[in-house]
C-alpha cells in the first residue's frame, strides 16, 4: 500500500518571502500521479499542482513548483512571493495511474500560516 | 458552472443515532468518491462511484457506512449507528472519465461530530 508523509504539522513565511514544503511518498509503482492540494479556511480545497511520475522535468504553476526526486520519493512544494491568499492547509496526495484505481492517498496536511 | 455541493455543512449527533450526508457532484462527471479526515489525520479513501455502480469500496470502515448513488446522480452516505470514532470531515469529489488524468474537484466537506 502506498503512504504519504508530511513531516512539517505547521509552517510560516513572512509575506512576499519563499517556503517549501515537504512531503515524502512510498510505493512500489512506477508509474503514479503526485499532487498537492490547498484547503483554505472555511473553503473547499483546489488542485494548486500536480507531477506525473514519468516526467522528469518539475511542475510549475505561477508562483508554485515542485521538486520532484524520484529515487528519494521526495516531493515538496515551493512557493515563492508568499502572498495573505496562500495562507491554508497543504496536503500532498498519490494516486496510481491504473485506469480505474483513481482513490488518492493523502498525507496529513501542512497548515501554513502567512505573516504580514 | 456549480461546483460539487455537500449537506449539511455539519452535523451533530448522539452515538447510536443515523446519519445521513449527501453529495451532489459537478454535472455530467460520472465519478463520485467520498473520503473523511478524522482529526488531525490524513484523508482516507473511503469509495469511488461510476454512474451508480460502486468501482472501489476498499476503504469502507465497516458495515455500518452504506454509500449509495442511485440513478448516478448525487450520492448519499449513511452511518448507521454512528459511534465516537466516526467524528471527522467527510470530504465529497467528483470528476469526469477521460482517457488520461481526471482531475478531481472536491466539496467543501460536512462536519460530523457523534457526541
Amino acid at each position: 500500500a502506498q503512504t504519504v508523509t508530511q513531516s512539517q504539522p505547521e509552517m510560516s513565511v513572512q509575506e512576499a518571502e519563499t517556503v517549501t514544503l515537504s512531503c515524502t511518498y512510498d510505493t512500489s509503482e512506477s508509474d503514479y500521479y503526485l499532487f498537492w492540494y490547498k484547503q483554505p479556511p472555511s473553503r473547499q480545497m483546489i488542485l494548486v499542482i500536480r507531477q506525473e511520475a514519468y516526467k522528469q522535468q518539475n511542475a510549475t504553476e505561477n508562483r508554485f513548483s515542485v521538486n520532484f526526486q524520484k529515487a528519494a520519493k521526495s516531493f515538496s512544494l515551493k512557493i515563492s512571493d508568499s502572498q495573505l491568499g496562500d495562507a491554508a492547509m497543504y496536503f500532498c496526495a498519490y494516486r496510481s495511474e491504473d485506469f480505474g484505481n483513481e482513490k488518492l492517498t493523502f498525507g496529513t496536511g501542512t497548515r501554513l500560516t502567512i505573516i504580514p | 458552472e456549480a461546483g460539487v455541493t455537500q449537506f449539511p455543512s455539519h452535523s451533530v449527533i448522539e452515538k447510536g443515532q443515523t446519519v445521513t450526508l449527501r453529495c451532489d457532484p459537478i454535472s455530467g462527471h460520472d465519478n463520485l468518491y467520498w473520503y473523511r479526515r478524522v482529526m488531525g489525520k490524513e484523508i482516507k479513501f473511503l469509495l469511488h462511484f461510476v454512474k451508480e455502480s460502486k468501482q472501489d469500496e476498499s476503504g469502507m470502515p465497516n458495515n455500518r457506512f452504506l454509500a449509495e448513488r442511485t440513478g448516478g446522480t448525487y450520492s448519499t452516505l449513511k452511518v448507521q449507528p454512528a459511534e465516537l470514532e466516526d467524528s471527522g470531515v467527510y470530504f465529497c469529489a467528483s470528476s469526469r472519465t477521460v482517457l488520461n488524468f481526471n482531475e478531481q474537484f472536491f466539496g467543501p466537506g460536512t462536519r460530523l461530530t457523534v457526541l
